[in-house]
């Protein structure tokens, strides 16, 4: 049964630092493993998708890495502003589900 | 190309009735699911319909069911409602033939308060 688990549960820093949110799940067999970003109250916004062949994606200051035999993905976020606060949840894509991490809260302090 | 909505935003119930969740698909995409995402969790899988088939269920009691329609939008419906089935439900389409490297596309959600 694939679990996935994202650490730290929260994460307070200044604007401008480089960070990385962390993702791990237990079953290697994944279709592709997806980022997404939530807003208090809010829906979810998909950020990345790196599909099981590939090992990273880039969108402006954000990258995402895939390891699938380490059974890892981090988020990484380069030069971060305050209008990055908000939850990163990560999903692994197993057969016709998407299973989640319960997310990661960020903080940008400015 | 309209994004995925959903309706009502919000939503209060008394415990016992019944509701309906209502989710309009991305323009072109013929798959969609239904997540429940309690306060502070990740979301769960609540089943997944296929050109109007259920194509797979999470760990949820049949009072959950759902349906979809021609035009690829889709309903849940929720029976007999408890207080823990208050939630935010969560709707993604993603693009024909359930290809497995897909970018799933998310609605904005429906807030259901059980009361």
């Amino acid at each position: 049964k694939q679990e996935v688990t994202q650490i730290p549960a929260a994460l307070s820093v200044p604007e401008g630092e480089n960070l990385v949110l962390n993702c791990s799940f237990t079953d290697s067999a994944i279709y592709n493993l997806q980022w997404f970003r939530q807003d208090p109250g809010k829906g979810l916004t998909s950020l990345l998708l790196i599909q099981s062949s590939q090992r990273e994606q880039t969108s402006g200051r954000l990258n995402a890495s895939l390891d699938k035999s380490s059974g890892r993905s981090t988020l990484y976020i380069a030069a971060s502003q305050p209008g990055d606060s908000a939850t990163y949840l990560c999903a692994a894509d197993s057969n016709y589900q998407l299973i989640w991490g319960a997310g990661t809260k960020l903080i940008i302090k400015p | 190309e309209t994004g995925v909505t959903q309706s009502p935003t919000h939503l209060i119930k008394t415990r016992g009735q019944q509701v309906t969740l209502r989710c309009s698909s991305q323009s072109g995409h013929n798959t969609v699911s239904w997540y429940q995402q309690a306060l502070g969790q990740g979301p769960q899988f609540i089943f997944q319909y296929y050109r109007e088939e259920e194509n797979g269920r999470g760990n949820f009691p049949p009072r959950f069911s759902g349906l979809q329609f021609p035009n690829y939008s889709s309903e849940l419906n929720v029976n007999a409602l408890e207080l823990d089935d208050s939630a935010l439900y969560l709707c993604a389409s993603s693009p024909p033939g359930r290809a497995k490297n897909t970018e799933a596309f998310f609605g904005q959600g429906t807030r259901l308060t059980v009361v």
